[in-house]
């Protein structure tokens, strides 16, 4: 079984400033790990993944990921916050090599203080 | 970047009503998804579709669900007998395979309320 955890529903931070989104995991096989983000009215949208290899994820708009094991962490940061960045992420996991079946976190919503 | 589109974006109906969900998927994909947000809970999967039939779903997936690819472009989730329970965001996703190698593509979601 399978299961993510995103700590803060809620995230603020200030333009210019570090943005930390925390995401950990459960899963009993080794995991393969994704953010998502939804901006207003748009679906899920694919911000970067893990699958196996290099344990820093670079994904698009800047944003970026470490998978640690040994924490069971997924967490996404992004060195300086745009107020474009504002939307709702979402952390998930999944284990199968075969149908795209993910487990997904509750979401963090992140607000972008002028 | 190709879109999968999901009709409508919003669709209100009584308790005990069927609705179908329509999904428009990007078109050389070949694997189908439905997923659903219940307001303040977790994205859950529901169910996956791969050549005309069913390849996995979740215990959600009862009876009352079904899914229908009915021409070569739309992809449909049809709840019979709608419950107060039911209403959530439902999201369409597509892939062009099956492997988590692949993006998945989701579509911006249609909200369901069940009066």
């Amino acid at each position: 079984a399978q299961s993510v955890t995103q700590l803060g529903s809620h995230v603020s931070v200030s333009e210019g400033a570090l943005v930390l989104l925390r995401c950990n995991y459960s899963s009993s096989v080794p995991p393969y790990l994704f953010w998502y983000v939804q901006y207003p009215n748009q679906g899920l949208q694919l911000l970067l993944k893990y699958t196996t290899g290099a344990t820093l994820v670079k994904g698009i708009n800047g944003f970026e990921a470490e998978f640690k094991k040994s924490e069971t962490s997924f967490h996404l940061t992004k060195p300086s916050a745009h107020m474009s960045d504002a939307a709702e992420y979402f952390c998930a996991v999944s284990g199968y090599q075969g149908a795209q079946k993910l487990v997904f976190g509750q979401g963090t919503r992140l607000t972008i203080n002028p | 970047e190709p879109e999968v589109t999901q009709t409508p974006s919003h669709q209100v109906t009584q308790m005990g009503q069927e609705v179908i969900l329509r999904c428009v998927p990007i078109s050389n994909h070949l694997y189908f998804y439905w997923y659903r947000q219940i307001l303040g809970q977790k994205v859950e999967f529901l169910v996956s579709f791969y050549n005309n039939e069913i390849s996995e779903k979740s215990e959600i997936f009862d009876d009352q669900f079904s899914v229908e690819r009915p021409d070569g472009s739309n992809f449909t989730l049809k709840i019979r007998s709608t419950k107060l329970e039911d209403s959530a965001m439902y999201f369409c996703a597509s892939s062009e395979g099956d492997r988590l190698r692949e993006k998945l593509f989701f579509g911006s979601g249609t909200q369901l309320s069940v009066l």
